[in-house]
């Protein structure tokens, strides 16, 4: 079946705009993740939806970043009056009933 | 709290020779533990994961990892090297709060040499 997608796949924007960012889980997938990966570094997480409990926003970095989920779907990452130090790959991901976080391919945030 | 040690940022091999990546882990409970490798300039793909069920646990392209913890540790290896498998591995505990989220280090770089 399809996987994780997320887009667009590559953002490039210019410092102090907003920005959306979009990750449709796999069907069924009650978590959903997000990730943010710098450039050499490993993930870090940033946000954590369960069905329709309030989200885990204990990984965001700044008041900047916010995400919604709506239901158990689609999730949107904002944020808002970018950044350079916001570039980054930005990843979701959806985990099975039995604990497996698949991986969407990621958004590639370049803030000039 | 739990954390992991990849014990070498870079290792490179000649294609067909064993691969060995290392991982300690520091945990005061049995943790679960996921080998994720990330090739270049793609998505992040689920390799094996330990979850106390086995000590081997065989994963996908021919990889294993064996849980020790007399040596707290969750080695990856495969037999024979293929060039294809050049990539990013990262060895990775799942947190145990109920949000579950993955604890990324660095990860180590594998380089497969003809």
């Amino acid at each position: 079946g399809a996987g994780v997608s997320q887009s667009p796949s590559n953002k490039v924007t210019e410092k102090g705009k907003d920005v959306e960012l979009r990750c449709d889980p796999i069907s069924g997938h009650t978590a959903l993740y997000w990730y943010r990966q710098r450039l050499g570094q490993g993930l870090e997480f940033l946000i954590y939806f369960q069905g329709n409990s309030a989200p885990d926003k204990s990984g965001l970095p700044s008041d900047r970043f916010s995400a919604e989920r709506t239901g158990e779907s689609v999730s949107t990452l904002t944020i808002q009056r970018t950044q350079q130090e916001d570039s980054a790959v930005y990843l979701c991901a959806s985990r099975s009933p039995n604990n497996e976080q698949f991986f969407g391919p990621g958004t590639r945030l370049t803030v000039l | 709290a739990q954390s992991v040690t990849q014990l070498d940022s870079h290792v490179s091999v000649s294609e067909g020779t064993p691969v060995l990546l290392r991982c300690n882990y520091s945990s005061s409970y049995s943790p679960s533990l996921f080998w994720y490798v990330q090739h270049p300039n793609k998505g992040l793909q689920l390799l094996l994961k330990y979850t106390s069920a086995a000590t081997l646990v065989k994963g996908i392209n021919g990889f294993e990892a064996e849980f020790k913890k007399s040596e707290t540790s969750f080695h990856l290896t495969k037999p024979s090297a293929h060039m294809s498998d050049a990539a990013e591995y990262f060895c990775v505990p799942r947190s145990r709060g109920s949000q579950g989220n993955l604890i990324f280090g660095k990860g180590t770089k594998l380089s497969v040499k003809p």
